[in-house]
């Protein structure tokens, strides 16, 4: 059963700071997404990758397969950055649905 | 582009009743999967149609149950109702199977169980 663990659970930091939130699963998977919620319930895709490195905007977010690590990057955060952010994994093979962390509740003060 | 809109938006529902709940993709998307959301359990994965094949299925009862129609709208029903599924029930779909591609979310459908 792969498990997936995000660090950290909670996370309050001021407007500009660079934010890292750190995601690692225990077994081998074939993708990893990334995913922003607001309050109210709205999921947002933010990333999807299987090697290396994306970036959109602000957000960076890396892969390390071999590690077993993924990490989602926020430079220069912002207030409308606040949500909860969760990793989830396709195993390998995509024989079983996504496994999800349990999310990162991040909120950015101004 | 209309996004993925499920109805409807809150259901309330007695204990032992059914309930069917409906998915609309984006035009074009061939694959739409469904999602638990809990407090105590966060996100979990229901199962995944594809070109209106289950492909995938999560670690849930047999009363939780779906399909997939030809213009890949899909339904999700639940038998025989417990306290335990009140949850928010959400869809997605995206233009892969096994969430190989990026997943467009809907708003979701919040269901409580008296």
């Amino acid at each position: 059963k792969n498990e997936v663990e995000q660090s950290p659970q909670n996370l309050t930091a001021q407007e500009g700071e660079f934010i890292t939130i750190n995601c690692s699963y225990s077994v081998g998977i074939s993708a990893l997404h990334w995913l922003q919620q607001h309050p109210g319930g709205g999921i947002v895709s933010l990333f999807m990758l299987s090697s290396g490195k994306k970036k959109h905007g602000r957000l960076i977010a890396t892969i390390n397969i071999q590690e077993k690590h993924s990490s989602l990057h926020i430079t220069a955060s912002h207030p409308r950055d606040s949500a909860v952010y969760i990793c989830a994994v396709v195993p390998g093979g995509g024989a079983d649905g996504l496994t999800f962390g349990k999310g990162t509740h991040l909120i950015i003060q101004p | 582009k209309a996004g993925v809109t499920q109805t409807p938006r809150y259901l309330i529902k007695t204990r032992g009743q059914q309930v069917t709940l409906s998915c609309s993709p984006i035009s074009g998307h061939r694959s739409v999967s469904w999602y638990q959301q809990t407090p105590g359990q966060g996100l979990q994965f229901l199962f995944e149609y594809f070109s209106e094949t289950q492909r995938n299925k999560g670690n849930f009862p047999g009363r939780f149950s779906g399909r997939q129609f030809s213009n890949s709208r899909s339904e999700m029903n639940v038998s025989t109702l417990e306290l335990g599924d009140s949850a928010l029930y959400l869809c997605a779909s995206s233009t892969r199977d096994r969430s190989y591609g990026k997943l467009f979310f809907g708003s979701g459908t919040q269901l409580s169980v008296l």
